[in-house]
């Protein structure tokens, strides 16, 4: 079983500023992945960024990137640049292979861009 | 190619009646999953396919809720005698279980509102 905790339930940044979003997880299992989804307001979720647990090297996407501290449980996102297209809900979520591989979902953060 | 097309877009029906949420999953996903968004929540799951089978439906939360498959591509949730903690956002995914990315494709989600 997993639980994912997003501490903040709210975000703000300067348009071209740099900001990030916390997550940690709880797993018993020793193979997962963990993603970072965003939610706009026509409520389709899109995938921003996949880290697999097994790697080491931190995850990157243009200008979305993670740090993955393992041992911490903790999986903090950072957008770079942010832009006003970047508004939106963000979920992190964690996936254990055994099973049904279900996504397990934070709370959510709420990232508003300011411009 | 087409995306995960969920209808209706939105729903609102009254207390005590029946509803059917209807998913099409991206055409050769094998895996299909429901998930239920509460305001100001993140996605919980609710069940998933695997085929035409319902290999894990241990997120569905009474015996109101019921889903089918039966030829393994659009999936139906059914909900009997609902009731307003039923309101919520019904999200849909599907999934390539071949692929070793574990990335789920998410629909718009239908909005259920019991009045």
């Amino acid at each position: 079983a997993q639980t994912v905790t997003q501490s903040q339930p709210e975000m703000s940044v300067q348009e071209a500023e740099t900001v990030t979003l916390s997550c940690t997880y709880d797993t018993s299992e020793s193979d997962y992945y963990l993603f970072w989804y965003k939610q706009p307001p026509s409520r389709q979720m899109i995938l921003v960024i996949r880290q697999e647990a097994y790697k080491q090297q931190n995850a990157t996407e243009n200008r979305f990137s993670v740090n993955f501290q393992k041992a911490a449980k903790s999986f903090s996102l950072k957008i770079s640049d942010s832009q006003l297209g970047d508004a939106a809900m963000y979920f992190c979520a964690c996936l254990g292979l055994q099973g049904a591989q279900k996504l397990v979902f934070g709370q959510g953060t709420r990232l508003t861009i300011n411009p | 190619g087409a995306g995960v097309s969920q209808t209706p877009s939105n729903k609102v029906t009254e207390k005590g009646k029946y509803v059917e949420l209807r998913c099409d999953p991206i055409s050769g996903h094998t895996a299909l999953y429901w998930y239920r968004q509460s305001l100001g929540q993140g996605p919980e799951f609710l069940i998933y396919f695997q085929g035409t089978g319902a290999a894990d439906d241990s997120g569905l939360p009474n015996d109101r809720f019921f889903a089918v498959r039966p030829e393994g591509s659009v999936s139906t949730l059914k909900i009997q005698r609902t009731e307003r903690g039923d309101s919520a956002v019904y999200l849909c995914a599907s999934s390539l279980a071949q692929a070793k990315t574990y990335e789920q494709y998410f629909g718009p989600g239908t909005r259920l509102t019991v009045t």
